[in-house]
């Protein structure tokens, strides 16, 4: 069975401009969660979808958002990129919702300049 | 803000010995407890999952998660240098939101 992907798999923006990141779920997970992770902060969620509904929320601002299509695929979007956005961004699927086990993606490496 | 605490390291064992890597958290409401193993450049990697107090085994690595003194540990048995990496506890919080500790760095020397 495949793994989770992501696309792109790096990415260099410049400050003010937005991003939009894609995951694609194990087959048969509807569940994906995003997660930031930095040197400083390690790492840390930014939100779960499960069948297309936002189900959790970490502390992050407005300007991360993100969407889950009816195949389970995810979209996050970073708006007004900022120098401290730089990170590896990645996704974790699971079968459901709940403490079940999550694998992750290879992560998507944004670089903001 | 619910914590995961883990020893940063780094952890130095010898080929061939036991590695004894610990992890404690603050939620006394959490349920599920996961360790990963994160290559440099890589992305984690699930290696265990435990639910219930007590041991779980799975080839050379064990979990045990004691619910009242809220600690996880990982124990790798016959520690190869493949198995140097950093690896990260991680707590389930609500839904499928993890809470993860910094990390540990083991290197295993050969």
């Amino acid at each position: 069975k495949a793994g989770v992907t992501q696309t792109p798999r790096y990415l260099i923006k410049t400050r003010g401009q937005q991003v939009t990141l894609s995951c694609s779920p194990i087959s048969g997970h509807r569940s994906v969660s995003w997660y930031q992770q930095t040197p400083g902060q390690g790492l840390q969620f930014l939100f779960e979808y499960f069948s297309e509904t936002q189900r959790n929320k970490g502390n992050f601002p407005g300007r991360f958002s993100g969407r889950q299509f009816s195949n389970s695929r995810s979209e996050m979007n970073v708006s007004t990129l900022e120098l401290g956005d730089s990170a590896l961004y990645l996704c974790a699927s699971s079968t459901e919702t709940g403490g079940l086990e999550q694998y992750f993606g290879p992560g998507t490496r944004l670089t903001v300049t | 803000q619910k914590e995961v605490e883990q020893n940063s390291g780094p952890l130095s064992v010898p080929e061939g010995a036991i590695a004894s890597l610990n992890c404690t958290y603050s939620d006394r409401g959490s349920q599920s407890f996961f360790w990963y193993r994160q290559y440099s450049g890589k992305s984690p990697e699930l290696i265990m999952s435990i639910y219930s107090n007590g041991d779980k085994e799975d080839g050379r690595f064990t979990a045990q998660l004691n619910k009242a003194s809220q600690y996880v540990s990982l124990l790798i048995r016959d520690s190869q240098p493949s198995d140097s990496a950093t690896y990260l506890c991680a707590v389930n919080e609500y839904g499928n939101k993890l809470v993860f500790g910094a990390g540990t760095i083991l290197r295993v020397k050969s």
